[in-house]
């Protein structure tokens, strides 16, 4: 069983500013990833970026980065140069190759509201 | 390259009616999986279809149910509906393989009255 664990309800930043997002998750899987989404206000999820548990190297993508410490089960998204288009709900979600049959099974945070300000 | 497309957007029913619900995946994705969203329960995995076969299911009652086609479009049907199904209901497909990541469609607002 997986649970993952978004303890920041709300955050908000600056525009330009650097804010972190905060997640924390467990695992019986070996073989597991992490990913972050964002939801707009249009509904859709859309990936942000995603991590391979067995990877040491956190993920990067543009100005979206992740903290990812394996051992204290953290995974922080950390967005640079905030930008208004980046307000939206975001998501921490686990998944697991688990005997081939978890493919399309993820576990989702509760998400946080990111605000951005001009 | 199209993305996932979710009809309909919105749907009104009534206690005690059924509901279908349907989701075409990306060209080329053969795994879609659903999803339902309330601000109560937050995201929660329903079941995952891949080659016309359930491969995974989530917790929820019977009333709960899918399918895909050999074109690997599915549905998704809600009978007996309740006033706590009220829910965006979300599909989302990939590629085969297990690292691949889910396109998500803009979801189906169901509100039972």
């Amino acid at each position: 069983a997986q649970t993952v664990t978004q303890s920041q309800p709300e955050m908000s930043v600056q525009e330009a500013e650097t804010v972190t997002l905060s997640c924390t998750y467990d695992t019986s899987e070996s073989d597991y990833y992490l990913f972050w989404y964002k939801q707009p206000p249009s509904r859709q999820m859309i990936l942000v970026i995603r991590q391979e548990a067995y990877k040491q190297q956190n993920a990067t993508e543009n100005r979206f980065s992740v903290n990812f410490q394996k051992a204290a089960k953290s995974f922080s998204l950390k967005i640079s140069d905030s930008q208004l288009g980046d307000a939206a709900m975001y998501f921490c979600a686990s998944g697991a190759n688990a005997g081939g049959t978890s493919y399309g099974k993820l576990t989702f945070g509760q998400g946080t509201i990111l605000t951005v300000h001009p | 390259k199209a993305g996932v497309t979710q009809t309909p957007r919105y749907l009104i029913k009534t206690r005690g009616q059924q509901v279908t619900l349907s989701c075409s995946p990306i060209s080329g994705h053969r795994s879609v999986s659903w999803y339902q969203q309330t601000p109560g329960q937050g995201l929660q995995f329903l079941f995952e279809y891949f080659s016309e076969t359930q491969r995974n299911k989530g917790n929820f009652p019977g009333r709960f149910s899918g399918r895909q086609f050999s074109n690997s479009r599915s549905e998704m049907n809600v009978s007996t509906l309740e006033l706590g199904d009220s829910a965006l209901y979300l599909c989302a497909s990939s590629l085969p393989g297990h690292r691949s990541p889910l396109h998500f469609g803009n979801g189906t607002r169901l509100t039972v009255t």
